[in-house]
């Protein structure tokens, strides 16, 4: 399965758009790339997921970029709710969860 | 729907004691997974299932069994617990293979090993 690189933490002014961005050089042309987030210590949200066009849902939206060696998922008008750790995952058959992102959404 | 629940919500053990974490789901997904979480890390898989009566090992399956026998139910069995099991444990369900399904995740149960 292919990994995937993200910053550790960022942050955003709220009302803004948050852009969290996510390697993934080594991806395979039948690989998914999926978003989930997790608020506090609740279990993991899913939010979004690609394999090579843009895609958008009441949620997010997710850029996938031409050699679809990253991807930066975009929060339109982010709010203090979505202060979370976002999570890029590249999938084969199994899930493998990374560090995250942290995003804190700032009033 | 009531998703996926996971029992129970906390518990305590001491080392060597042996339990059951239990996680049910009621959306008629064919896969489940049991993944564990150490503080300031991430979800780390121990045991999947694509179906009843099969189940396979993830990254970290020593310690652990699992067994799923009817379509809803996913139990993880602690055989004897030491202290690097203390962790938050996560139950997750979905429709059909991962590759391209989402994951429905349960609430958790925090697990501490004295």
């Amino acid at each position: 399965d292919a990994k995937t690189t993200q910053p550790p933490s960022m942050d955003c002014a709220e009302g803004r758009a948050a852009n969290l961005p996510c390697n993934h050089s080594t991806i395979s042309g039948n690989e998914y790339v999926y978003w989930y987030r997790q608020i506090h210590s609740q279990g993991p949200q899913y939010i979004i997921h690609g394999l090579k066009n843009n895609e958008t849902n009441e949620m997010a939206s997710l850029i996938i970029t031409e050699d679809r060696k990253s991807s930066t998922l975009i929060l339109p008008h982010a709010t203090l709710r979505d202060t979370a750790v976002y999570y890029c995952i590249v999938n084969g058959n199994q899930f493998y969860f990374g560090t995250g992102t942290s995003l804190t959404v700032i009033p | 729907n009531a998703g996926v629940t996971q029992t129970p919500k906390f518990q305590v053990l001491k080392t060597g004691q042996s339990m059951t974490l239990q996680c049910a789901q009621d959306m008629n997904h064919e896969y489940m997974s049991w993944y564990r979480q150490d503080p300031g890390m991430g979800l780390r898989l121990i045991h999947y299932s694509v179906g009843a009566g099969i189940t396979d090992q993830g990254e970290v399956p020593n310690g652990y069994n699992v067994s799923r026998s009817t379509t809803e139910d996913f139990p993880l069995r602690l055989l004897s617990a030491a202290p690097s099991q203390t962790s938050v444990y996560f139950c997750a369900s979905s429709l059909g293979t991962v590759v391209y399904n989402e994951q429905f995740f349960g609430p958790g149960t925090r697990l501490t090993v004295l």
